[in-house]
């Protein structure tokens, strides 16, 4: 069973530019979620998505962040403008649905470095 | 809200010592436990989990927890490590909504 994919690995950028990452979950899972993981810290809930509706993005910097998942499968999550703070490691997970009993697979996570 | 504290940021072992790692949460109803670990260069990958039943749970490698409710602690343990355990341990809690994760704790087993 194929895991979930990310892309890019690894972004360097300058303050003030925009970037994206892309997810492609694991076929058949409903439930995707982008986490933020800054380095010396575990990851934090950005956003979920229940198939195309957005579940929770009560931790989402709405003036420069926005996710979309437009046909319930693949994801993207942007940022525009990208700030110092936010280097970190942005992971992407699935899981079946959205219940607390099911097990969320992670991907191998996006490196962004902001200049 | 939730909250998760793990005791340790980094802990380091010598080959077949014994492992325990602390982990608390904070949260007033029914939660859902994991562990998850991340080898190095690797993603995240779930541990073992409690969600029910009993309050002592197995994982793979030989890794175990044990949920206690009124300390409000799920610490995992590991009778003898071994080097290919070294890796950042995360802990997470799942109450009402979102999975919340400590802030890991970094094991370094030297042979």
């Amino acid at each position: 069973e194929a895991g979930v994919a990310q892309s890019p690995r690894y972004k360097i950028i300058e303050k003030r530019q925009s970037v994206a990452f892309w997810c492609n979950p694991i076929s058949g899972h409903a439930t995707l979620y982008w986490y933020q993981q800054i380095l010396g810290q575990g990851p934090k809930l950005l956003i979920q998505f229940q198939n195309n509706g957005v579940v929770d993005d009560s931790q989402l910097p709405k003036d420069r962040f926005s996710a979309e998942r437009l046909k319930g499968v693949d994801s993207t999550l942007k940022i525009q403008p990208a700030k110092l703070e936010d280097s970190a490691v942005y992971l992407c997970a699935s899981s079946l649905d959205s219940s607390g009993e099911e097990t969320q697979y992670f991907g191998p996570g996006t490196r962004l470095l902001v200049l | 809200a939730q909250s998760v504290s793990q005791h340790n940021h980094h802990v380091i072992l010598s080959e077949a010592a014994s492992l325990e790692l602390g982990c608390n949460y904070s949260y007033g109803g029914t939660v859902n436990l994991f562990w998850y670990v991340q080898y190095p260069g690797q993603h995240l990958q779930l541990l073992l989990k409690y969600f029910s039943g009993d309050p002592l749970v197995k994982g793979i490698k030989g890794f175990e927890a044990e949920f206690i409710k009124s300390k409000f602690s799920f610490n995992l343990r590991k009778p003898s490590v071994q080097w290919s355990d070294t890796a950042e341990y995360f802990c997470a809690v799942k109450g009402y909504s979102t999975l919340t994760f400590g802030k890991g704790t970094m094991l370094l087993v030297s042979p």
